[in-house]
């Protein structure tokens, strides 16, 4: 099984910062990554697919990057709406999460 | 539009069973498949299975695959998923997602609102 390992596990941030997550495979995934963010009580929504592919309608503040083992999301200029947990998730074998990463306000 | 409308929340006791639906509007049912997720209270998600909404093939996390079963009625355009022999760590919200047919590779682009099910005695 492919496991999935983000960081951190939580971050503070304010409005209009920068933030970034990462998130590690345990073996090369080629480009199969996906970011999902969770707001509470809510199911998860597609934010990007295939690293860096943004879902229809995500807005172009959310960008991803990496290859092989190493990933990461970045939101630039983050807004009210973006505080919610985001989760990687790999689809080259199967399907595996992360852990997830919280972000809250600072 | 795509649409994953989920059934109901359950209560159940420890070793009995439950079956969660997702009927799905709005795209070609059979071009799909649907994975299923749990979430258990303050967790993360956690993949629990596959299957092919055409042919019924299915792909099981191996955990759960001695008392999990997955599957699909065409006539409805719904998703099934069954969960055995419960114990308390199954209590959790349970997503259907939509995903490719293949059973390879895509992400899950449509996501039910999630299934609360309770075990307790």
């Amino acid at each position: 099984d492919i496991q999935m390992t983000q960081s951190p596990s939580s971050l503070s941030a304010s409005v209009g910062d920068k933030v970034t997550i990462t998130c590690r495979a345990s073996r090369s995934i080629t480009n199969y990554l996906n970011w999902y963010q969770q707001r509470p009580g809510k199911a998860p929504k597609l934010l990007i697919y295939s690293v860096s592919t943004l879902q229809s309608g995500v807005p172009s503040r959310f960008s991803g990057s990496g290859s092989g083992t190493d990933f990461t999301l970045t939101i630039i200029s983050l807004q009210p709406e973006d505080f919610a947990t985001y989760y990687c998730q790999q689809s080259y074998s199967s399907w595996t999460f992360g852990q997830g990463t919280v972000v809250e306000v600072k | 539009q795509v649409h994953l409308e989920q059934s109901g929340a359950e209560v159940r006791e420890p070793g009995a069973s439950v079956k969660v639906s997702c009927k799905a509007s709005g795209y070609t049912f059979i071009t799909y498949g649907f994975s299923w997720v749990r979430q258990a209270p303050g967790q993360g998600l956690e993949w629990m299975g596959w299957i092919n909404s055409n042919t019924g093939s299915t792909n099981y996390a191996p955990t759960l695959q001695d008392r999990f079963s997955l599957t699909t009625d065409t006539a409805t355009k719904t998703a099934y998923m069954e969960l055995r022999s419960l114990i308390s760590d199954d209590t959790a919200v349970y997503f259907c997602a939509r995903t490719d047919a293949s059973g390879n590779s895509d992400p899950f682009d449509f996501w039910g609102q999630g299934t609360l099910v309770t075990v307790s005695p």
